[in-house]
């Protein structure tokens, strides 16, 4: 079955500069990627999503990269502000297969003021 | 908030018993699915549904149950089989199809 691998469970940042966390999935029929983020407290919220015909996805300050051959994808944030501090979760999902939805371990993310 | 309810929200249950969370959803969404989030492992798939009266294990489904009666509801029980019961549980639901799952407030379930 699918297996979703999330890196680093950590990261600290300075408010203004950029975080990426990366993901790597295993199951190569899977084609949709989403991306939560869970503030404390509080339940996870989808930030952006990509499928995998398409290499690269943008909202705002937010970005996705899925790169299908080596069968990673990665979440980039540019321009951090304190508000961005959460726990971040990447996903995969095999559309076929009773659309079973894999999470990574999380990546907790602190952005320092 | 979405649409999605669970309850309750903190749950105590002594070893030995059986205890049921409930989940309820309005949003007409076909996909259903029960989350187990332990800190440090991210969110466990115990069980999902697609349609009524159709469920599927998760990768942690060892010592759970659910029913799928109707499609607004899907009930999780953790049975006295399941060692470490401890954690907090999300309910999710979904269009089908790979779209936006919305979650549940959650409940903690505490085993004494």
């Amino acid at each position: 079955g699918e297996n979703v691998e999330q890196h680093p469970s950590t990261l600290s940042v300075q408010e203004g500069d950029s975080a990426v966390i990366k993901c790597t999935y295993s199951d190569s029929a899977s084609n949709y990627f989403p991306w939560y983020k869970q503030e404390l407290g509080k339940r996870p919220q989808l930030i952006i999503d990509i499928r995998s015909n398409v290499g690269e996805k943008k909202d705002q300050r937010i970005a996705v990269t899925l790169n299908k051959t080596a069968k990673h994808f990665s979440l980039h944030i540019t321009e951090t502000q304190p508000e961005d501090s959460a726990v971040y979760f990447c996903a995969a999902m095999e559309e076929t297969s009773y659309d079973k939805v894999i999470f990574g371990p999380g990546t907790s993310l602190s952005v320092i003021p | 908030d979405g649409g999605i309810t669970q309850s309750p929200k903190y749950l105590f249950r002594k070893e030995g018993q059986n205890v049921t969370l409930s989940c309820e959803q309005n949003l007409n969404h076909d996909a259903m699915y029960w989350y187990r989030q332990d800190p440090g492992q991210g969110l466990r798939l115990i069980y999902y549904s697609q349609i009524v009266n159709d469920f599927q294990k998760g990768d942690i489904a060892e010592g759970y149950s659910v029913s799928r009666e109707k499609k607004e509801s899907f009930p999780l029980t953790v049975t006295s089989a399941q060692k470490n019961p401890t954690a907090f549980y999300l309910c999710a639901s979904s269009y089908r199809g790979g779209n936006e799952q919305f979650f549940g407030p959650g409940t903690r379930l505490t085993v004494l």
